[in-house]
């Protein structure tokens, strides 16, 4: 199995701007997630992009997938104080699935 | 389908009391897994079963923690005996399928408190 490592660890931005949130890894991969926690909550499941992808939109979300660098980003736009939390990529290549520190997103209302 | 139910949601003990967490999946899952958050440590993955089969273990801190999934929509985690260092949010999760496709449903976590 493998972690992803988010970057930055924390990110405080305004309502309204976007946030981009970086993870990388190290070993080959059959996809990536991206999962979101609130406080006191189990972790949420955003999105799931797969290795033959470069990017992949939903709703305000887009995630980019570079296998190349083992990269993945994560752009939430127009950012609302209820993206507050935590957010997490999960790199995937087979069914032990670990997760990595994650980045706190905090949005100023 | 209701999710993925854990109980006790919040449990205070102390230290050298059996500590048993429960965990129902959603139906047709056929993957769970058992993780432990803290400040200090993130999340861990201490175990995780296919078709009610454990298939690694390596996450778990030490022989006071076991595991155990009888059936397809139940199972326990249990801490014997528990100690204040075992305080966390343990989560259970669900998923169906494998080879890092599996989309994971977590539960809402139960809160262990050991004093």
């Amino acid at each position: 199995s493998q972690q992803g490592e988010e970057d930055p660890q924390a990110l405080s931005i305004q309502e309204g701007e976007n946030a981009t949130m970086n993870c990388s890894y190290k070993t080959s991969i059959n996809n990536l997630q991206w999962y979101r926690q609130n406080s006191g909550r189990g972790l949420v499941h955003l999105i799931l992009i797969r290795s033959n992808e470069r990017e992949k939109h939903s709703g305000r979300l887009r995630v980019t997938l570079d296998t190349s660098k083992k990269s993945s980003s994560l752009l939430i736009t127009a950012s609302r104080a209820a993206d507050t939390a935590s957010y997490f990529c999960q790199p995937g290549a087979n069914s032990k699935l670990t997760f990595g520190k994650g980045i706190t997103l905090s949005v100023r209302p | 389908d209701a999710g993925v139910i854990q109980s006790p949601r919040h449990e205070v003990t102390e230290m050298g009391q059996e500590v048993t967490l429960r965990c129902k999946p959603i139906s047709g899952h056929d993957y769970l897994f058992w993780y432990r958050q803290t400040m200090m440590r993130g999340l861990e993955l201490l175990i995780y079963f296919n078709n009610n089969v454990p298939i690694d273990d390596s996450g778990m801190p030490e022989d006071r923690f076991s595991a155990k999934m009888p059936n397809a929509s139940f199972s326990t985690l249990k801490i014997q005996p528990s100690e204040p260092r075992d305080s966390a949010v343990y989560f259970c999760a669900s998923s169906f399928g494998g080879s890092g496709a599996n989309v994971l449903t977590f539960g809402a976590g139960s809160r262990l408190t050991v004093l």
